[in-house]
């Protein structure tokens, strides 16, 4: 079946680090690739989207690309600031199954100023 | 345009009784999903629903039930609540039912605790 492994959190960095985020995923075919954040006593919002190989992501100075070789889709991000702080989830769909998503079991960053 | 809402926001039952939550999607989308989100874990997918039709299911038992209105908004309804039951209720509109593609607009969820 279809899954999405995430690095294990929580991750804590000082405002201006840099910032990776490991996702990797098992799916047959061609999956669509998501990032969404989840700030406090929120729901989810879409932070980017790749939707075929090599496709790069980018939203809001978030950056992840869609690699088929490693089945990843790393998120990145050059210079993290405190309003960052959030959990992170990789997800993925497939064609077949429509818009019903995947996630993983997200990641909890917390960004110190 | 507004956005996805759930009511209620919070709500407390005890083992063994029977929850409805409600959602209203955004204006113009015809599909609602709803996630299943345990503390600490990612959405976990319980089904879905397309111009009043379910449209897919997870791995959720009979006792998790939904219906989809002609408004499409949409009622998530659990019997006999157990324990694990206790998490947040996501749901999420999209514009159509068969695009990968498409971006889901979540809902900020309904926390329910079971006792």
């Amino acid at each position: 079946g279809n899954s999405v492994t995430q690095m294990e959190g929580p991750v804590t960095l000082s405002e201006e680090a840099f910032l990776t985020i490991n996702c990797t995923y098992t799916a047959t075919g061609y999956p669509s690739l998501f990032w969404y954040v989840q700030y406090p006593g929120e729901g989810l919002q879409l932070l980017l989207k790749a939707t075929k190989a090599d496709d790069k992501g980018s939203n809001k100075g978030f950056e992840a690309t869609y690699r088929k070789e490693t089945t990843s889709f790393h998120l990145e991000k050059g210079s993290v600031q405190v309003s960052d702080s959030a959990v992170y989830f990789c997800a993925l769909t497939r064609r077949t199954s429509g818009s019903r998503l995947t996630f993983g079991e997200g990641t909890q960053l917390t960004v110190n100023p | 345009e507004t956005g996805v809402t759930q009511s209620p926001t919070h709500l407390i039952k005890t083992r063994g009784q029977q929850v409805t939550l409600r959602c209203s999607s955004q204006s113009g989308h015809n599909t609602v999903s709803w996630y299943q989100q345990a503390l600490g874990q990612g959405p976990q997918f319980i089904f879905q629903y397309y111009r009043e039709e379910e449209n897919g299911r997870g791995n959720f038992p009979p006792r998790f039930s939904g219906l989809q209105f002609p408004n499409y908004s949409s009622e998530l309804n659990v019997n006999a609540l157990e324990l694990d039951d206790s998490a947040l209720y996501l749901c999420a509109s999209s514009p159509d039912s068969g695009g990968a593609y498409n971006e889901q607009f979540f809902g900020p969820g309904t926390r329910l605790t079971v006792l």
